[in-house]
């Protein structure tokens, strides 16, 4: 079946500093991946996304690439700020899978100044 | 401006007593989604409308049920409300259901049964 695992949290970084949160899937056939974001008492939002293999999502500095090689969407971001911190899924969307988003457990970021 | 609105932000409720959660968009989307959202978990999605036709999670009790009048609105009833079902819940939308569309949220709803 379809499935998404994301490295667990809580993550706490330094401002400036760099920020990976892993991210794998399983899935048959090309699904098309998602990374959300959840401030703090808010619901989500569309971080950045990709939709085949080798292309790049980008939004506010974040970056993820579709890696088919090694099933992974990884997110990242070269200098993390408070603002930053909040709740990151990774997701996924296969049209074989009930044509539904399946979600990774969540990833919590605290960015200290 | 807000374009998926949920009413209300928060909401309290008695056990066993219906409640109604509402969400409304402004994006004229053919999706509407319900998902429910409990503490430190994912969203885990109840049902969607497409248009007027509606499909069911097979997961999803029967207590929630849902209710989409028109194009932009969306109603979550929860007919006998037990202390399981305190969570958020998240409306969203879509404009499709391809594998390319994004999905617009809500703020959700907090709902606490006492």
């Amino acid at each position: 079946g379809n499935s998404v695992t994301q490295m667990e949290g809580p993550v706490t970084l330094s401002e400036e500093a760099f920020l990976t949160i892993n991210c794998t899937y399983t899935a048959t056939g090309y699904p098309s991946l998602f990374w959300y974001v959840q401030y703090p008492g808010e619901g989500l939002q569309l971080l950045l996304k990709a939709t085949k293999a080798d292309d790049k999502g980008s939004n506010k500095g974040f970056e993820a690439t579709y890696r088919k090689e090694t099933t992974s969407f990884h997110l990242e971001k070269g200098s993390v700020q408070v603002s930053d911190s909040a709740v990151y899924f990774c997701a996924l969307y296969n049209a074989g899978n009930n044509r539904k988003l399946i979600w990774g457990l969540g990833t919590s970021l605290a960015v200290n100044p | 401006d807000a374009m998926v609105i949920q009413n209300p932000r928060y909401q309290v409720t008695q056990f066993g007593k219906p409640v109604t959660l509402s969400c409304s968009q402004t994006l004229n989307h053919n999706v509407m989604y319900w998902y429910q959202q409990k503490s430190s978990q994912a969203p885990k999605l109840l049902f969607h409308y497409y248009d007027k036709d509606f499909n069911n999670e097979a997961d999803t009790p029967d207590n929630f049920q849902s209710r989409r009048p028109n194009t932009s609105f969306c109603f979550l009833d929860i007919r006998s409300p037990g202390l399981g079902d305190a969570a958020m819940y998240l409306c969203a939308t879509s404009r499709g259901l391809g594998g390319d569309t994004e999905a617009f949220f809500g703020q959700g709803t907090r709902l606490t049964v006492v």
